[in-house]
């Protein structure tokens, strides 16, 4: 599975969206781009994933490089319960291990 | 949909004595995983079934660590003996595994068991 780097921490004002930034360098043409996040004392939560094109649901967009390098995550109104460390995993096709990293300390701000 | 439940919530014990932690999948998903989630380790796989046989038991730290799953909607993660540097939050997850489409499966955590050894 590809390595992923994320920076440790991160500040957004709630309202405004938060852009969560990944590199993944080293993924193969099969590996899919997961997020998860993990809210203080919680399992940790499914967000969304991908592989080329970019993606949306209901809790967030996932925008993918052409060259598959970085993805970033996109929360497009930030709120308060949104303050959580979210993880950017690579996962292959056939894998159904995850292996986190140390993730992205998100904190939204009044 | 309850979502995977974890028992017990908590947990203190002494070293030596042996732990249990309990874990139930939601239902019709065939994939469950054993993680452990310390600040110095952050979240690392244990192991992991399908279709209640284990696959993967690569990330148990030893022998004093053992899992079980007797049936699709239960499993058992078994420290005997336990000793304090295994004080952590230990997680279940459950996932419907579809064969050559795993790459959609979505794992699912349960709430967790803080687990702490004296």
């Amino acid at each position: 599975d590809a390595k992923t780097t994320q920076p440790p921490s991160m500040d957004c004002a709630e309202g405004r969206a938060a852009n969560l930034p990944c590199n993944h360098s080293t993924i193969s043409g099969n590996e899919y781009v997961y997020w998860y996040r993990q809210i203080h004392s919680q399992g940790p939560q499914y967000i969304i994933h991908g592989l080329k094109n970019n993606e949306t649901n209901e809790m967030a967009s996932l925008i993918i490089t052409e060259d598959r390098k970085s993805s970033t995550l996109i929360l497009p109104h930030a709120t308060l319960r949104d303050t959580a460390v979210y993880y950017c995993i690579g996962k292959g096709e056939r894998a159904q291990k995850l292996v986190f990293g140390q993730g992205t300390r998100l904190t939204i701000n009044p | 949909d309850a979502g995977v439940i974890q028992s017990p919530r908590h947990e203190v014990t002494e070293m030596g004595q042996e732990v249990t932690l309990r874990c139930k999948p939601i239902s019709g998903h065939n994939s469950l995983f054993w993680y452990r989630q310390t600040m110095m380790r952050g979240l690392e796989l244990l192991i992991y079934f399908n279709n209640n046989v284990p696959i993967d038991d690569s990330g148990m730290p030893e022998d004093r660590f053992s899992a079980k799953m007797p049936n699709a909607s239960f499993s058992t993660l078994k420290i005997q003996p336990s000793e304090p540097r295994d004080s952590a939050v230990y997680f279940c997850a459950s996932s419907s595994a579809r064969g050559l489409a795993v790459h959609g499966e979505t794992q699912y955590f349960g709430p967790g068991t803080r687990l702490l050894v004296l």
